[in-house]
C-alpha cells in the first residue's frame, strides 16, 4: 500500500513569505507527527496529533509554527513569516495507534528560506 | 540536551565488521525504537524494544535494553556497504511523547 506522503519535495521561499507543507499519512494511522531537521542533526519533534484529541503542541518553536489536521487524514504544516532559521527538511510521520508502535516517515519537504 | 544521545557520533569500519552504537536517555520509557536513515530524507524503522525486555534480535540487527542504566545499544553484525546510514535511537514515554537522539552516522568501508 502507499506509504506517507509529503508535498512539496522541495520549498525555496524568499523570508518573510508564509510556507505550507502537506503530509499524507497511511490510511487508518490514528497518530500524526511533524518533526525538524537542520543539517546534519537529529530530529526535533513539533507537534502530534493521536484521533481527535486535541494536539500535542509542546515541540513548536513559535507561534510562527502552527499545524492542523482533519480528522484522522492529511495534515498541513504552516510556517508564517519565515525566517533563514527555519530553513530545515520537515519530516512527517504516522503510526497506527500511539507511539508505542512504529512510526513510517514520508521522505521530507527540504525548506530553503533565502 | 535530547532525552536520547548516540555514541559514537561517528563510526567508520570495514566491510564485515560489527557495528556497535549506544544510546543513552533521562527519563522512565514505554519503548525504545531504533530507525535508519539515508541520505538526510525519511527514517526507516529498524526494531522497537520495549521496557520489559532485555535483548531483541531481528536479522542482523541485534538491540539490548537496559532500564537500570537507561541504556540502549544497537549491533549490526557482518555490516556491508548498504548499512552506511545515520542510525537514531527515539525513547517513547508512557504519554507517547517521543524524543530523537542526535544520531550516529555509520560508514562502512569496502
Amino acid at each position: 500500500g502507499a506509504g506517507v506522503s509529503q508535498s512539496p519535495s522541495n520549498k525555496v521561499t524568499e523570508k518573510g513569505k508564509d510556507v505550507e507543507l502537506r503530509c499524507d499519512p497511511i490510511s487508518g494511522h490514528t497518530a500524526l507527527y511533524w518533526y525538524r531537521q537542520r543539517l546534519g542533526q537529529g530530529l526535533e519533534f513539533l507537534i502530534y496529533f493521536q484521533g481527535n484529541s486535541a494536539p500535542d503542541k509542546s515541540g513548536l518553536p513559535s507561534d510562527r509554527f502552527s499545524a492542523e489536521r482533519t480528522g484522522e487524514s492529511v495534515s498541513t504544516l504552516t510556517i508564517q513569516r519565515t525566517q533563514q532559521e527555519d530553513s530545515a527538511v520537515y519530516l512527517c510521520a504516522s503510526s497506527l495507534v500511539l507511539a508505542s508502535y512504529e512510526q513510517y516517515f514520508g521522505p521530507g519537504t527540504r525548506l530553503t528560506v533565502t | 540536551s535530547q532525552q536520547g544521545e548516540e555514541d559514537p557520533q561517528a563510526l567508520s569500519i570495514q566491510e564485515g565488521e560489527n557495528a556497535t552504537m549506544n544510546c543513552s536517555y533521562k527519563t522512565s520509557i514505554n519503548n525504545l525504537q531504533w530507525y535508519r536513515q539515508n541520505s538526510g530524507r525519511g527514517l526507516v524503522h529498524l526494531i522497537l524494544i520495549r521496557s520489559n525486555e532485555r535483548e531483541k534480535h531481528s536479522g542482523r540487527l541485534r538491540v539490548t535494553l537496559d532500564t537500570s542504566k537507561k541504556s540502549s545499544s544497537l549491533l549490526i553484525t557482518a555490516s556491508r556497504a548498504a548499512d552506511t546510514a545515520s542510525y537514531f535511537c527515539a525513547t517513547v514515554s508512557s504519554a507517547s511523547k517521543i524524543i530523537f537522539g542526535s544520531g550516529t552516522r555509520l560508514s562502512i568501508r569496502p
